[in-house]
């Protein structure tokens, strides 16, 4: 089946970039998001990429996708304190109704 | 607009008794998720609708688990004979069906059995 894989711990300095990274198995995938999770709150949707793109920026996000090697990265530039959360990436197939599969989280830890 | 709700917030219980846990929905949102976050986990899929579709159960973890959608909207997850393995928090998810990863996440069920 599909599989989604993350590091499960990062930690930067205030006004560095960060760079979670994560990869997957599905060759077919069509969409790959990021999701961001604060403490005590459910997922929210930061950002997603379709997968005949190569890079995808906004704002202080950039995600880079490499389907050659399924991998795809969340660059986050000048990090904040509130950026501390755990990120989640995810894909979905093609075919619109489908399940989506989840990474198992990427905490962030910013250090002031 | 109103987003995802999900009640109760949080739910204390003792093993063995069963647990309803409720989702609404973003309206007009024709898919509807449940998953499972245990402390430290990532997400775990247990069930999806999808319109009229018969739902995907593939995920639920046992046959004390089920759960329902009225009339295309609020669904009901139902815990028979909670065990304390079934602590955890289930988070319900609602998307508008054309891209299934753009989900709209509700705040959670801190479900803890005794």
């Amino acid at each position: 089946g599909e599989d989604v894989e993350q590091s499960l711990f990062l930690s930067v300095r205030e006004g560095d970039s960060s760079v979670i990274n994560c990869t997957y198995t599905d060759s077919s995938s069509t969409y790959l998001y990021w999701y961001k999770q604060e403490p005590g709150a459910g997922l929210q949707l930061l950002t997603y990429i379709f997968s005949n793109m190569d890079m995808k920026q906004d704002q202080r996000l950039t995600v880079l996708l490499n389907k050659k090697d399924k991998h795809l990265s969340l660059r986050i530039a000048d990090t904040q304190t509130g950026d501390s959360a755990i990120y989640f990436c995810a894909e979905s197939p093609p075919g619109g109704y489908q399940k989506v599969t989840f990474g198992t989280g990427t905490k962030l830890q910013v250090i002031p | 607009g109103a987003g995802v709700s999900q009640s109760p917030s949080n739910k204390v219980t003792e093993k063995g008794k069963d647990v309803e846990l409720r989702c609404d929905p973003i309206s007009g949102h024709t898919a509807l998720y449940w998953y499972r976050q245990s402390l430290g986990q990532g997400l775990e899929f247990l069930i999806y609708f999808q319109g009229n579709s018969a739902p995907d159960k593939s995920g639920l973890p046992s046959d004390r688990f089920s759960a329902e959608r009225t009339g295309g909207s609020v669904s009901t997850l139902t815990i028979q004979r909670t065990q304390q393995e079934d602590s955890a928090v289930y988070l319900c998810a609602s998307s508008p069906g054309d891209r299934p990863g753009t989900q709209y996440f509700g705040p959670g069920t801190r479900l803890l059995v005794l």
